[in-house]
């Protein structure tokens, strides 16, 4: 079946560092892709998406490539913030768009 | 548009109560789901919705019960709380249609079980 598999954490960083979040799908089809942010005490936020191969999503600085070639989506974003401390989920909906498959989320915490 | 809305935010049980975790969206979604996130994991879909009148179990839908009477409505029923549903509740929707597949999540309902 359709499932998500994404980095383990927890990752530190220093501010201004360089971030990378690996996260690797298995699908049939042609699924959409997301990336998520939890912020303490919060629900879940959508941060960017991709729908096709070769899209590349982008928000707030934070980037992902949809690569079918590799299957992969990871996330990137150039110079990290303390204010980027949060839980990133890797995630896609099926074909029918009615599932949604969630990794496990990564912890990110940056230091000043 | 106030999205998608959990009450309570907090509530502790004892084991055997029952409650109901209460979910409602203004945005005319026809997609509704329940996810239970234990710490340190991923979200786990408990059940969800297609729309009114259709339900339909998730991975984990033991001891639990939803029904979906209106479209903005999908109530979450613990029947016989047990120490192992402690966790936290999040409501989730979204519109099924081209370029609109994105789940918008309420802000989650932490439960304890004791």
């Amino acid at each position: 079946g359709d499932s998500v598999t994404q980095m383990e954490g927890p990752v530190t960083l220093s501010e201004e560092a360089f971030l990378t979040i690996n996260c690797t799908y298995t699908a049939t089809g042609y699924p959409s892709l997301f990336w998520y942010v939890q912020y303490p005490g919060e629900g879940l936020q959508l941060l960017l998406k991709a729908t096709k191969a070769d899209d590349k999503g982008s928000n707030k600085g934070f980037e992902a490539t949809y690569r079918k070639e590799t299957t992969s989506f990871h996330l990137e974003k150039g110079s990290v913030q303390v204010s980027d401390s949060a839980v990133y989920f890797c995630a896609l909906s099926d074909n029918t768009g009615n599932q949604f498959y969630f990794g496990t989320g990564t912890s990110l915490t940056v230091i000043p | 548009n106030a999205g998608v809305t959990q009450t309570p935010k907090f509530r502790i049980l004892k084991i055997g109560q029952s409650m109901t975790l209460q979910c409602t969206q203004d945005m005319n979604h026809n997609y509704m789901y329940w996810y239970r996130q234990d710490p340190g994991m991923g979200l786990k879909l408990i059940y969800y919705s297609v729309g009114a009148g259709i339900t339909d179990k998730g991975e984990v839908p033991n001891g639990y019960n939803v029904s979906r009477s209106t479209t903005e409505d999908f109530p979450l029923r613990l029947e016989l709380a047990a120490p192992s549903q402690t966790s936290v509740y999040f409501c989730a929707s979204n519109l099924l249609a081209p370029g609109y597949n994105e789940q918008f999540f309420g802000p989650g309902t932490r439960l304890t079980v004791l």
